[in-house]
């Protein structure tokens, strides 16, 4: 199975404090993504990356920034969290080579905005 | 875009019992894969299938790109089945993968 990790795994935290969600992944791989997925609902993306210094906003708007320093590394940062924030955040890679590029996904993170 | 669209949205099963999820879409696809969300959050890769048909076990998923639309089929359910199904696909010319709405499994033991 696909190594990628997300930290922290819940966060509860208050209005006004500026978040950084982690993700990581050990495969190599070029393609990253984020995803914000309210409970039972779809998931919309919001945020991608198809290599370093390469990131692109995603189909759904958010106040959220990201940042592809390293390969291995796709941070996601909220300046200053507000209650229309909760929901939870899912990352994913993919492979860039050949026709057969199905995404991984970390666990996620549970974010509540109080 | 392409539309994704899965049915049924919901579907109570008792355990034992087979059921089959359907996804269709509106544009030929590249990639196209079946996700399993567990009650946790977690979104677990049942299927790499952009074509073609697959087993694993108690599941088995099949594509007819020519027809736009793709099953996941789910024999002897278990509780543990329940959750959230989504297809996902990508179209030609971009890496963006596209999620249905998803169909909502209840197990009942």
């Amino acid at each position: 199975e696909a190594d990628i990790y997300q930290t922290p795994r819940y966060l509860v935290i208050g209005t006004g404090k500026k978040i950084t969600l982690e993700c990581s992944q050990t495969m190599g791989h070029d393609k990253m993504y984020w995803y914000q997925q309210d409970p039972g609902m779809e998931l919309h993306l919001i945020h991608y990356s198809y290599g370093v210094n390469s990131t692109e906003k995603g189909d759904l708007s958010s106040e959220s920034t990201v940042s592809r320093i390293r390969t291995e590394h796709f941070p996601l940062t909220l300046e200053s969290a507000r209650p229309s924030h909760t929901s939870q955040y899912l990352c994913a890679s993919s492979e860039s080579k050949g026709p057969a590029q199905p995404q991984h996904f970390g666990d996620g993170t549970r974010l509540s905005i109080l | 875009g392409i539309q994704v669209e899965q049915s049924p949205p919901d579907l109570i099963l008792q355990e034992g019992a087979n059921s089959t999820l359907r996804c269709n879409f509106s544009d030929s696809v590249n990639n196209l894969q079946w996700f399993h969300q567990n009650p946790w959050g977690q979104l677990i890769n049942l299927f790499y299938i952009p074509s073609g048909t697959k087993q694993n076990g108690r599941l088995s998923a099949t594509t007819v790109a020519t027809e736009r639309y793709s099953l996941l089929y789910i024999s002897s359910s278990q509780t543990t089945d329940s959750g959230v199904y989504f297809c996902a696909l990508t179209t030609s010319g971009t890496y963006k993968y596209i999620f249905g709405t998803g169909t909502r499994l209840k197990v009942l033991a």
